[in-house]
């Protein structure tokens, strides 16, 4: 049982550039969320999914797009990397929403 | 939405029991209580979760009063490996309206030797 698995660890990206950052999780949660981290700060909700086709916006959706074709996987994509999206990226699940979430090991990412 | 308020930071030393309250003003009536902890560069860990009255396990309690509108996070004894910031959200374990856990600003617990 691996939890919540995110890759890659690290990425740096040159500003206009797209990446995919990935999400798995092997406990068969139905929700699950990306937030972003900046520095010294809190953590802001990107995207949530509370099943499989199901997705909608968080508090800071803007310039990412997410999908949720199966249970196990939420992949966030950065359509045209912009340096005000350098941050951390974690993904979380649980089931159901309100209960206690797991987190990933989470994505430091760099835009140049 | 239920936001959540909590201080910015506290200063504790070690040994000392450590109380970091939040505010929840318009909690709903499915909305749960979660705490979590984070260090840095770390994704955040679940502390406790409640609904109503008191809550213990093996490393915190949290005190909810009758009318929810707070919670309160109880650290014993405190050590300097409880340095971190500590996050209250509250969400709906049923599904419904609150799907969207949003976090709040976070309380960094400094403390000292």
């Amino acid at each position: 049982n691996a939890g919540v698995t995110q890759t890659p660890k690290f990425q740096v990206l040159k500003t206009g550039q797209s990446m995919t950052l990935q999400c798995a999780q092997d406990m068969n949660h139905e929700y699950m969320s990306w937030y972003r981290q900046d520095p010294g700060m809190g953590l802001r909700l990107i995207h949530y999914s509370v099943g499989a086709g199901i997705t909608d916006q968080g508090e800071v959706p803007n310039g990412y797009n997410v999908s949720r074709s199966t249970t196990e996987d939420f992949p966030l994509r950065l359509l045209s990397a912009a340096p005000s999206q350098t941050s951390v990226y974690f993904c979380a699940s649980s089931n159901p929403p309100g209960m206690r979430q797991y987190f990933g090991p989470g994505t430091r990412l760099t835009v140049l | 939405l239920a936001k959540t308020t909590q201080p910015i930071s506290m200063d504790s030393y070690e040994g000392q029991e450590v109380n970091i309250t939040c505010s929840h003003n318009n909690i709903a009536t499915n909305d749960y209580i979660t705490w979590y902890q984070q260090f840095p560069s770390q994704g955040p860990r679940f502390i406790i979760q409640g609904y109503k009255t008191k809550v213990t396990n093996e490393v915190a309690s949290l005190f909810i009063p009758a009318d929810r509108k707070s919670s309160t996070l109880s650290l014993p004894r405190v050590s300097l490996s409880d340095t971190a910031v500590y996050y209250c959200l509250v969400g709906d374990i049923g599904g419904g309206a609150t799907n969207k856990l949003i976090f709040g600003t976070g309380t960094l617990l400094a403390v000292q030797p």
